[in-house]
């Protein structure tokens, strides 16, 4: 069982926008911020983003995130067929006193 | 722009020790800003942080309460590398393991190991 909750999956069509929620406590998400990842297949999780929304150098800006108490988003728009991976949120958590993660949203287009 | 090149071996047999290392290029093991990290991920586990070390005028490390009578992760200063050993492995132990950066912004390129005899 992860610590932060997000749904297993997802599906949207090509061009539209879908949403993944990440779901965590007042000790890590409501007191630090939340880094989302991409991961194809046999590889390793990609930052896609970092500090609640912001994108590193490369990461199209289709990717947006939010953040709002202790929940947090992760917001594709212009659904494309590569964005078919696994997506992960994380986020430390100062009770742990280390980071902790979401169980993965598999996101399919249709 | 930092690099985490990973070694060691893809086989550990049950009661054994596992151990990997991640090289770094781009920062120093003992940078009094970075810390090191070393996460896990298994189909019935999911991602899991196994524990950090970091510098700050001393060595300091924090482990995952799920690993942390078996666990040790060692910097090396010599090589500007960090390693990790966990004990006693069973086969709940098999994974893909990987070495990240402070902030899990960068990963290495992952070290699938399997513990079977």
């Amino acid at each position: 069982q992860s610590v932060l909750i997000q749904p297993p999956s997802a599906s949207g069509t090509p061009g539209q926008r879908v949403t993944i929620s990440c779901s965590g406590s007042s000790s890590n998400i409501g007191s630090n911020s939340v880094n989302w990842y991409q991961q194809l297949p046999r590889t390793a999780p990609k930052l896609l983003m970092y500090k609640n929304s912001q994108r590193p150098s490369g990461v199209p800006d289709r990717f947006s995130g939010s953040k709002s108490g202790t929940s947090a988003s992760l917001a594709i728009s212009g659904l494309q067929s590569e964005d078919e991976a696994d997506y992960y949120c994380a986020s430390w958590d100062g009770s742990l006193n280390g980071w902790v993660f979401g169980g993965g949203t598999k996101l399919t287009v249709l | 722009q930092v690099q985490l090149q990973q070694s060691g071996p893809g086989l550990v047999k049950p009661s054994q020790t596992l151990s990997l290392t991640c090289a770094i290029s781009g920062d120093s093991v003992s940078s009094n800003t970075a810390a090191w990290n070393w996460i896990r991920q298994s189909p019935s586990r999911g991602l899991e942080w196994l524990g950090r070390t970091y510098y700050r005028s001393k060595w300091y490390n924090d482990y995952a309460p799920s690993v942390k009578s078996r666990i040790t992760i060692k910097p090396d200063t010599s090589k500007n590398q960090f390693s990790l050993q966990l004990n006693s492995v069973t086969p709940e132990d098999t994974a893909v393991y990987y070495c990240t950066t402070q902030q899990v912004d960068v990963w290495g390129k992952g070290t699938t190991v399997t513990v079977s005899s």
